[in-house]
């Protein structure tokens, strides 16, 4: 069975510290890894997509890698705001084009 | 570009009750995919639409169904709700399926089963 896996479940920071989020996989065979921000009742927002090829991408104060070796996904917030306080999901991709299998999620608040 | 949007927000229905909801994909994808989120869970693949037809299925009964048009757009159907269906279920469209796969999600429809 693929399972992904996010511990923490809540983490709470202070404004300007860096946040590291922990994402793991039981298959290395993943076709690609995919990070969601997702605010309170809210839909998904997709922030970083790192093709099983790939072992990181960066975007702004977001950095995410990945370790296939180790089943090992982690998403870097670099120096946290108050607006980056939301749910960090990250999901697994298949097979090419079939279903992400998702972890249950990371809740961050950020305290000024 | 316009994204993808979904409708109803919300719905309250009643257990034994049918409900359709709707999903537009973005803008040149093809491709459309349904998820199941509890409260306070990661989302469940439900099942992929590719050219209108049904393209890979999760752990769901048949009670829950699709269709996708020569439009793109997609309706999810649920038959015989449950109290354990209400959730949000979002939708997500991608471009044809092996290319990049990126998937971008609707803002979700919050189903309550009385």
């Amino acid at each position: 069975k693929q399972e992904v896996t996010q511990i923490p479940a809540a983490l709470s920071v202070p404004e300007g510290e860096n946040l590291v989020l922990n994402c793991s996989f039981t298959d290395s065979a993943i076709y690609n890894l995919q990070w969601f921000r997702q605010d309170p009742g809210k839909g998904l927002t997709s922030l970083l997509l790192i093709q099983s090829s790939q072992r990181e991408q960066t975007s702004g104060r977001l950095n995410a890698s990945l370790d296939k070796s180790s089943g090992r996904s982690t998403l870097y917030i670099a120096a946290s705001q108050p607006g980056d306080s939301a749910t960090y999901l990250c999901a697994r991709g298949g097979a090419a084009g079939n279903k992400l299998t998702f972890g249950g999620g990371t809740r961050v608040l950020v305290k000024p | 570009e316009t994204g993808v949007t979904q409708s109803p927000t919300h719905l309250i229905k009643t257990r034994g009750q049918q409900v359709t909801l709707r999903c537009s994909s973005q803008s040149g994808h093809n491709t459309v995919s349904w998820y199941q989120q509890a409260l306070g869970q990661g989302p469940q693949f439900i099942f992929q639409y590719y050219r209108e037809e049904e393209n890979g299925r999760g752990n769901f009964p048949p009670r829950f169904s699709g269709l996708q048009f020569p439009n793109y757009s997609s309706e999810l159907n649920v038959n015989a709700l449950e109290l354990d269906d209400s959730a949000l279920y979002l939708c997500a469209s991608s471009l044809v399926p092996g290319i990049r796969d990126e998937q971008f999600f609707g803002p979700g429809t919050r189903l309550t089963v009385l």
